[in-house]
């Protein structure tokens, strides 16, 4: 257990449903991401957060994607009108930035699994 | 970000020392290698990371040539429980800057432990 948490672990949808889900980071970590992980796949790169401002977002997030982090600790990732190539496994790490001229080490969670009938 | 080349797949007996090579020619003078694992079905798994020094931890020991284009992730005495994907990422982060620090997973080594 690396302390961050995903909720909720399996999630089973319609096509054209929405859906959220939740991404509660290491405390004390400032930087939140968000990958996805497709069957085969490495996961990746969706988007991060440094606090609570989103500051990088891939081509990948499609406008039907929206990741917010209101306070600056958890976060969530919505799907609007989900579509069956939405199935993945969607996962969530934190980091703490401590700095320039230093590294930050992502700790991953669980994912939340997707599936779109 | 540099790209990393890594075998598909390797086998590993019980007990011994399993050794997963990784190569990264175009590596930049500020990128850190990381290796992460994922065991089926879970999320990755921080394993170790290193500049230019060769780093050991309790899970792993990382070697980094002297150029800095390759490196191995030693796991000393592999279990069953070690059986998973390996990616090796070359970290590019521009550190002076604050960049984040994305991370790019290719398709990983499959590490097979058997008895």
């Amino acid at each position: 257990d690396t302390g961050v948490s995903q909720d909720p672990r399996h999630k089973i949808t319609k096509r054209g449903q929405n859906v959220t889900f939740r991404c509660d980071p290491i405390s004390e970590h400032n930087r939140l991401y968000w990958y996805r992980q497709t069957l085969g796949q490495g996961p990746e790169f969706l988007t991060y957060f440094q606090n609570e401002a989103q500051l990088e977002k891939s081509r990948l997030l499609s406008d039907r994607f929206s990741a917010e982090r209101p306070k600056g600790s958890f976060s969530t990732l919505e799907i609007q009108r989900t579509e069956q190539g939405d199935s993945a496994m969607y996962l969530c790490a934190s980091s703490l930035r401590r700095g320039t001229g230093r590294t930050d080490t992502q700790y991953f969670g669980p994912g939340t699994r997707l599936t779109v009938l | 970000d540099a790209k990393t080349t890594q075998p598909p797949s390797m086998d590993c007996a019980e007990g011994r020392a399993a050794n997963l090579p990784c190569n990264h020619s175009t590596i930049s003078g500020n990128e850190y290698v990381y290796w992460y694992r994922q065991i089926h079905s879970q999320g990755p798994q921080y394993i170790i990371h290193g500049l230019k020094n060769n780093e050991t931890n309790e899970m792993a020991s990382l070697i980094i040539t002297e150029d800095r284009k390759s490196s191995t992730l030693i796991l000393p005495h592999a279990t069953l429980r070690d059986t998973a994907v390996y990616y090796c990422i070359v970290n590019g982060a521009l550190i002076n800057t604050g960049t984040a620090s994305k991370l790019t997973f290719g398709t990983g080594t499959r590490l097979q432990v058997t008895l």
